[in-house]
């Protein structure tokens, strides 16, 4: 069966500082890879998608970035974390576009 | 553009009986489909139930069904024999394409 990993469970990260979450999927081959931010009692907006190694397609303008490395690898980035990228993030995976979306545990990221 | 209403920030119900959650959406296309999402304390998101736009049957899973009114773009959720483990957020979210919108939510309170 697929299982999905997210990681850290919590970050608390200064203003400035970098940031890394690491997303990765077993049991499944070239899925569709998602990030989202949530922000407290709010619906989930997309950041990043992926269709295969390499490929990233972006939906919000915004400091974060993100790279798929790996098949079933999917990592978000910053260079520099503002006090706006607080939330809650999930990472989904899907066998193809019009699949449900499986989701992974989620970080959540305090910027002080 | 899509748009997905969740009229309803809040309900309650209690055990055993049943409830019933709104959702409506906005879209010209004829092909789409719709998932209800739930997302209890822990944050996990899970899947509830899935329906595809151009199946008149409304889809079912146990205790879950939905009302899906095609013409009125309405897809609501019925939890029948309401448990306490039912108490969570409650997404609707319309998929087209490699995107999912959501909904603001309906949390779900379980009175025993």
């Amino acid at each position: 069966s697929q299982t999905i990993h997210q990681w850290p469970a919590t970050l608390v990260q200064p203003v400035g500082s970098p940031l890394s979450l690491e997303c990765t999927v077993e049991g499944t081959s070239n899925p569709n890879l998602y990030w989202y931010r949530q922000a407290a009692g709010r619906g989930l907006q997309l950041l990043f998608y992926s269709v295969g190694i390499g490929q990233i397609s972006s939906e919000v303008p915004q400091n974060l970035s993100a790279s798929r490395p790996q098949d079933r690898q999917f990592i978000l980035s910053s260079k520099k974390l503002l006090l706006s990228d607080s939330g809650f993030y999930l990472c989904a995976w899907s066998a193809g576009y019009y699949n449900e979306q499986f989701f992974g545990p989620g970080t959540r990221l305090t910027v002080l | 553009a899509q748009t997905v209403t969740q009229s309803q920030p809040e309900m309650s119900v209690q055990e055993a009986e049943t409830v019933t959650l709104s959702c409506t959406y906005d879209t010209s296309e004829s092909d789409y489909y719709l998932f209800w999402y739930k997302q209890p304390p822990s944050r996990q998101m899970i899947l509830v139930i899935r329906q595809e736009a151009y199946k008149q049957q409304n889809a079912t899973e146990n205790r879950f069904s939905v009302n899906f009114q095609k013409a009125a773009k309405s897809f609501s959720l019925k939890i029948s024999d309401s448990q306490l483990g039912d108490a969570a957020m409650y997404f609707c979210a319309y998929f087209r394409d490699y995107q999912l919108i959501w909904g603001a939510g309906t949390k779900l309170i379980i009175k025993p």
